[in-house]
């Protein structure tokens, strides 16, 4: 049973650094999430992807934050010039969903996270 | 962002009682959606509910889809130690093809007391 991939599981990272996370979703899934996670929280939308287009952002994704998709399936998310705020879970999570029209249920499934902190 | 009403926030309880907690929207959802989460990992998926009125169990679990669609609840019966974590209900909304955002509540953390 192969689920979602993330990594690394840790990042330790200096203020003003760059760091980048990977995610490898389910195989046959065509949409792909990023959400931020802090403590007591519950998680966050950032942004999606339906196989390599990105179709949504939230105002939470400011322009230091970039994702990607580029053959619709793994995704990247870089933080540049990172900041203490930054410090938090940063999740991913994968659904399939049919793009032939119609209903359906888009059911998310969550990888197990990149605990990010910024000193 | 968007969060639920998630209730219980925290609970204590002794082994092998049953537990119960809930969540509530102003919105109304198409879908609700519990997940799991244990310390330092991502949260796992233990129920989904796409219909008003749905009343589904998974092994010891058991959540039901509120007919109003502005709710849902879990149960847990006969709680054992390894159900200690933070248990998440999160909702979504329904449209054809589209996004269909998810929003989490903000978790109800359960310690099981041997």
């Amino acid at each position: 049973d192969t689920g979602v991939s993330q990594n690394p599981r840790h990042k330790i990272t200096k203020r003003g650094q760059n760091v980048t996370f990977r995610c490898d979703p389910i195989s046959e899934h065509n949409r792909l999430y990023w959400y931020r996670q802090t403590l007591g929280q519950g998680p966050e939308f950032l942004t999606y992807f339906q196989n390599e287009a990105q179709l949504e952002k939230s105002r939470l994704l400011s322009d230091r934050f970039s994702a990607e998709r580029p053959k619709g399936s793994f995704s990247t998310l870089e933080i540049q010039r990172t900041e203490q705020g930054d410090s938090a879970m940063y999740l991913c999570a994968s659904s399939y969903m049919s793009t032939s029209g119609g209903w359906g249920t888009d059911t998310q499934y969550f990888g197990p996270g990149t605990r990010l902190t910024v000193l | 962002g968007q969060q639920l009403n998630q209730s219980p926030q925290s609970m204590f309880i002794q082994e092998g009682e049953d537990v119960s907690m809930n969540c509530t929207s102003s919105s109304i959802f198409n879908t609700w959606l519990w997940y799991k989460q244990d310390p330092g990992e991502g949260p796992v998926l233990l129920i989904a509910l796409y219909k008003a009125g749905e009343l589904t169990s998974n092994g010891r679990l058991t959540a039901q889809f509120g007919i109003t669609r502005k709710d849902s609840f879990l149960n847990i019966s006969a709680s054992i130690p390894s159900d200690v974590g933070i248990y998440f209900c999160a909702g979504q909304p329904r449209r054809a093809g589209g996004y269909q955002k998810v929003t989490f509540g903000i978790g109800t953390k359960l310690q099981v007391i041997p």
